[in-house]
């Protein structure tokens, strides 16, 4: 079965361009995570949705972060304008409705995003 | 104080060693328990839950300390495959910011 499936792998962007990453969660999964990864701060929760509908998005940086999730089977996470201070990786985890309490969380291999 | 605190590490230790690395955490309310492992440059995958009364699977032994509000894992006869980053996540029981990841601890098993 195919797992979840982020692109681009690697983004390098000058400042202030938009960066859009994409995912694929794994089927039948109802619930999508964005976390975003990097040395100084660990893995940080973005938001995340259950049934393609936001839950929470309390962890999104600021107005230049946001997310959608129009069906079951794709999500973004768009940036505009991009910062170098945006530079990390970032994560898109899915996982069974219910099984995000029991932490079972399965993610993609990542974007790692370089802004210039 | 951070939700969840792990020692960065790096933890060097030798083929054959038994290592073990906490995990602390501030809300007494947590429910559940787990440890992720995260391979250098690669996304973080599901090792194992933490129960109540302690587990083991294989070479690994993960417990829960709650009156002093730990988690632990414990590996034995290290290989080298098990060089990489461990994470421990913590699910509390109120809010909707429920899962929370710890920094990692960096293992390093070395020939």
């Amino acid at each position: 079965d195919a797992g979840v499936i982020q692109s681009p792998r690697h983004e390098v962007t000058e400042m202030g361009q938009e960066v859009t990453l994409r995912c694929k969660p794994i089927s039948g999964h109802n619930s999508l995570f964005w976390y975003r990864q990097t040395m100084m701060r660990g893995l940080e929760l973005l938001i995340y949705f259950n049934n393609n509908v936001p839950i929470d998005d309390s962890g999104m940086p600021e107005d230049r972060f946001s997310a959608k999730m129009p069906n079951a089977s794709f999500s973004t996470l768009k940036i505009q304008p991009s910062e170098p201070r945006d530079s990390a990786v970032y994560f898109c985890a899915s996982s069974r409705a219910g099984n995000y309490l029991t932490g079972v969380l399965f993610f993609g291999e990542g974007s790692r995003l370089t802004v210039l | 104080r951070k939700e969840v605190e792990q020692d960065p590490g790096p933890f060097n230790v030798p083929e054959g060693a038994t290592v073990a690395f906490n995990c602390t955490y501030s809300n007494s309310a947590s429910q559940s328990f787990f440890w992720y492992r995260q391979d250098c440059r690669k996304e973080p995958k599901l090792l194992m839950s933490v129960y109540s009364s302690g587990n083991e699977d294989g070479r690994f032994t993960a417990q829960l300390n709650r009156a002093s509000q730990y988690i632990s894992l414990l590996i034995r006869d290290s290989k080298l495959s098990d060089s990489a980053t461990y994470l421990c996540v913590v699910i509390g029981n109120t809010g909707r910011r429920a899962l929370t990841f710890g920094s990692g601890t960096r293992l390093q098993v070395q020939p």
